[in-house]
């Protein structure tokens, strides 16, 4: 158990719809990164907030949003959802910004399936 | 040309052999050097990290880097079939943080 955790496991939505994700990281972490994982594509990053404030983006679709509230919990929010953004979430953490030590800790992901 | 390369196999061996995973990189200011271990439908699990070059032994894991060769190495001893996952290799700059850098991953099969 790595110590992060995100809810919901499974979410199953229609096309168009809205969904958040919610992460908690490890205790002590102050950053938090999200990935979306889907067959093809293997791990994508899609931001990064650290200590309540964006701090990097990668490859995040205008249409997905994310923010870090002073309990440093983490919601990934998803609209006008499509086919091809079903795929695996995945929240990690490190204690800082840059890490120094590069590794990150992984919660188990939440499995989105748009219909 | 992707800063990390790995094959994504599938790679099939028996139990007791003795496993060998690769990555190489373009990126000559990456650092930090790691190993992830993911089971199927799972987070990825942090296995090994080395900082610069060397080898670094873990239980029955043994993680080298070769910077010179931009090459980075996980070796598995006496496999067992637990050990059957995907293995992404990871590694980032001074800097850490999203500048890590994950491999495609590997898809181990250890057959009892």
């Amino acid at each position: 158990d790595s110590g992060v955790t995100q809810t919901p496991k499974h979410l199953i939505t229609a096309t168009g719809q809205r969904v958040t994700l919610r992460c908690s990281p490890r205790s002590g972490d102050l950053s938090v990164y999200w990935y979306q994982q889907s067959l093809d594509q293997g791990l994508q990053f899609l931001i990064q907030y650290y200590n309540g404030e964006e701090r990097a983006k990668g490859n995040i679709l205008e249409r997905f949003s994310a923010q870090q509230f002073p309990d440093l919990h983490s919601e990934l929010n998803l609209s006008s959802l499509e086919l091809g953004d079903s795929a695996l979430y995945f929240c990690a953490s490190s204690v800082g910004a840059t890490t120094g030590r590069g590794e990150q800790y992984f919660g188990p992901g939440t499995r989105l399936t748009v219909t | 040309q992707k800063e990390v390369e790995q094959d994504p196999g599938p790679l099939s061996v028996p139990e007791g052999a003795i496993v060998s995973l690769n990555c190489t990189y373009s990126n000559s200011a990456f650092q930090y050097f790691m190993w992830y271990r993911q089971y199927s439908r799972k987070g990825p699990e942090l296995l090994m990290y080395t900082y610069s070059s060397g080898n670094k032994e873990d239980g029955r894991f043994t993680a080298q880097v070769d910077k010179s060769s931009k090459y980075i190495s996980l070796f598995i001893r006496d496999s067992q079939p637990s050990d059957s996952a995907t293995y992404l290799c990871a590694m980032s700059p001074p800097t850490g943080g999203f500048k890590t850098i994950f491999g495609a991953g590997t898809r181990l099969f250890v057959k009892a």
